[in-house]
């Protein structure tokens, strides 16, 4: 099955510090997610992103899918941004439902 | 609008006994359903998907079982829970039809613990 990859597993930063987060696939996708699972556990949707590049206030997401990776942008990290991020991809093959989640990059935002 | 609903958020269950975790879509016809497992902390694992009423793939042999007796009802159950059956479990839903590339939305969840 398809592979994905999360960089870097663990991450501190200080309250206004800005982040990047990788995301790498093993094969054609034709659904990229990226997630914000908070402290109760929800998953909240950041951005459905299979290809080029989208903003939506301090978080930006880039994919190159022809060189199958993705990066999530966090400017000005918050507190509330702590939590785990996790990508998740459908592989493009014929009849695959399945998400397949990345292992998640935990992100800490201390003040 | 689109909402999802999932209940009970927490059970604790003894080993051996029944389980049953529900979802509700609201907002949207005939869309796809899923429920996922999340163990141990990180990394999500589907469990099951289904197009339509009745139909229910599993993706993984396991100790559960879903049906989806309602066209927006998804229920997953167990006969009988075993210890590994603890973790976190999260319905989701995406727009229907057989085309996977959908963003995919996900419940509350239900934290089990099997005691």
């Amino acid at each position: 099955g398809i592979q994905v990859e999360q960089s870097p597993p663990d991450l501190i930063l200080q309250e206004g510090a800005n982040s990047t987060l990788r995301c790498n696939f093993s094969d054609s996708v034709n659904n990229l997610q990226w997630f914000h699972q908070n402290p109760w556990g929800q998953l909240i949707n950041l951005f459905y992103i299979p290809s080029g590049t989208k903003q939506n206030g301090r978080l930006s997401a880039t994919t190159v899918a022809t060189e199958r990776y993705s990066l999530l942008y966090i400017s000005s990290s918050q507190t509330t941004d702590s939590g785990v991020y996790f990508c998740a991809v459908t592989y493009s093959g014929a009849g695959s439902y399945q998400l397949t989640f990345g292992k998640g990059t935990k992100l800490s935002v201390i003040p | 609008s689109q909402t999802i609903h999932q209940w009970p958020a927490t059970l604790v269950q003894p080993v051996g006994s029944p389980l049953s975790l529900e979802c509700t879509v609201e907002g949207t016809s005939n869309p796809n359903l899923y429920w996922y497992r999340q163990a141990a902390g990180r990394g999500l694992q589907l469990l099951f998907y289904s197009v339509g009423i009745g139909q229910i793939s599993s993706e993984v042999p396991q100790n559960l079982s879903a049906s989806r007796p309602q066209d927006r009802q998804f229920i997953l159950s167990s006969k009988k829970l075993l210890l590994s059956d603890s973790g976190f479990y999260l319905c989701a839903w995406s727009v229907g039809g057989s085309y996977s590339g959908n963003t995919i939305y996900f419940g509350e969840g239900s934290w089990l613990t099997v005691v």
